[in-house]
């Protein structure tokens, strides 16, 4: 069965940082792109971030790019998000959503969420 | 950025009836889009990608046409537990953009 639990969510003051990370099972972690997809409460979803399965290549929302950064560690079997200089608007539960698909990429299999949230 | 725009916002159906929920791209995305259904407090399921391509395991009243700029999700008689909120995704080029949902009520 495929699992992803995501870790790390907290209260963290503005400016301050949190890491992030998604333990995966069920399948064979180091052919998967995976991202990161959070949701401010009561608000939709917003694409946060991707890795290549390898780790080479990634790609960030541009309200995120420059502060955080996306990583795995396939040995390992998870994903992790650095997040830092961390403002009041990244309140929101942060998913890690593995992406299948080929050229036509989807998320597939999602965790149950993390909350992660900054305020003073 | 290749923004996503879904209509409704939100709208009020009975069980048996049949909803399309329209989801509109700035530009071309070809096929790339897929629509996720998520419950209040749960994490989104993935119901249609590639525009037409039913997820495993999703029921067959659920549908998806449409190419380019203009998609649809269609739910043929409705059943209680499709109420929820919609989001159409656009994976065509990062950033993965989605749609800003459209929430299913019981009418």
């Amino acid at each position: 069965e495929v699992q992803l639990v995501e870790s790390g969510g907290n209260l963290a003051q503005p400016g301050g940082s949190l890491r992030l990370s998604c333990a995966a099972s069920g399948f064979s972690f180091g052919i998967y792109r995976m991202n990161w997809v959070r949701q401010a409460p009561g608000k939709g979803l917003e694409w946060v971030s991707y890795i290549s399965s390898g780790g080479s290549d990634v790609s960030y929302a541009d309200s995120v790019k420059g502060r955080f950064t996306i990583s795995r560690d396939n040995a390992k079997n998870s994903v992790s998000l650095q997040m830092n200089s961390l403002r009041d608007e990244d309140t929101a539960v942060y998913y890690c959503a593995r992406a299948s698909g080929g050229n036509f990429y989807h998320f597939d299999y999602w965790g149950q969420g993390t909350l992660v949230t900054v305020s003073s | 950025d290749i923004q996503v725009t879904q209509s409704p916002s939100s709208l009020s159906a009975s069980v048996g009836d049949r909803v399309t929920i329209t989801c509109r791209a700035s530009q071309t995305i070809i096929t790339y889009l897929n629509w996720y259904q998520q419950k209040p407090g749960r994490a989104p399921k993935l119901l249609i990608y590639a525009g037409t391509s039913l997820q495993s395991g999703v029921p067959s009243r659920f549908s998806g046409s449409g190419s380019g700029t203009d998609f649809t999700l269609t739910i043929r008689s409705l059943q209680p537990e499709d109420f929820a909120t919609y989001y159409c995704q656009q994976s065509y080029i990062p950033p993965f953009t989605f749609g800003p949902g459209t929430r299913l009520d019981i009418k």
